[in-house]
């Protein structure tokens, strides 16, 4: 069981470049959040899946765009990458939204010259 | 956007000492109220939950809710050199948002 897994730890990108962020969670959550955490913002909700099949804008989505591929997965895509987004993205799976506890991957560390 | 306030610290507590970290909210229909803990260079990881008004413990840690004063504490006692990190307070709004805080440093020197 590992839980709430996330690919790559680290990547490092040039402007204009796209990227994938992948996470997958094994404990058959209905509910999949993507964050990023910045120094002294704390972390910020990207996009969110309630269930399998819809997906909705959180505080940050802008330059963002997310597929639920399945239960399981999650991916969030950077189309054209930018030096604000150069942050620390983390994924996160709970059972039901806003019913119990999120439980978050190890994080993927991105930063974009 | 729901505010989830916490003191950003350092805190700084000796060993053995209690470590009192404090968190208000906004959102009067807020319903759950978490506190994760975060090392340096990791994820947050779930520490307690608290649901309803009053105080809950688990160990070495009681989390303690006031509603009416939309408070939340965590309170860790016999604080060990291994507890410093900080301390993320996370309050699901009427929305079904989890809405966090920016953190509470803790060091607990030796």
């Amino acid at each position: 069981n590992a839980g709430v897994t996330q690919t790559p730890k680290f990547q490092v990108l040039k402007t204009g470049q796209s990227m994938t962020l992948q996470c997958a969670q094994d404990m058959n959550h209905n509910s999949m959040y993507w964050y990023r955490q910045d120094p002294g913002m704390g972390l910020r909700l990207i996009y969110y899946s309630a269930s399998e099949g819809t997906t909705d804008k959180g505080e940050v989505p802008n330059g963002y765009n997310v597929s639920r591929l399945n239960k399981r997965e999650f991916s969030l895509r950077l189309e054209s990458a930018a030096p604000s987004q150069t942050s620390v993205y983390f994924c996160a799976s709970e059972l039901d939204r806003g019913q119990d506890t999120q439980y978050f991957g190890p994080g993927t560390r991105l930063t974009v010259l | 956007q729901k505010e989830v306030e916490q003191n950003s610290g350092p805190l700084s507590v000796p060993e053995g000492a209690i470590a009192s970290l404090n968190c208000t909210y906004s959102d009067r229909g807020s319903q759950s109220f978490f506190w994760y803990r975060q090392y340096s260079g990791k994820s947050p990881e779930l520490i307690m939950f608290i649901y309803s008004n009053g105080d809950k413990e688990d160990g070495r840690f009681t989390a303690q809710l006031n509603k009416a004063s939309q408070y939340v504490s965590l309170l860790i006692r016999d604080s060990q050199p291994s507890d410093s990190a900080t301390y993320l307070c996370a309050v699901t709004g009427s929305g079904y948002a989890l809405n966090f805080g920016k953190g509470t440093s803790l060091l607990v020197t030796p």
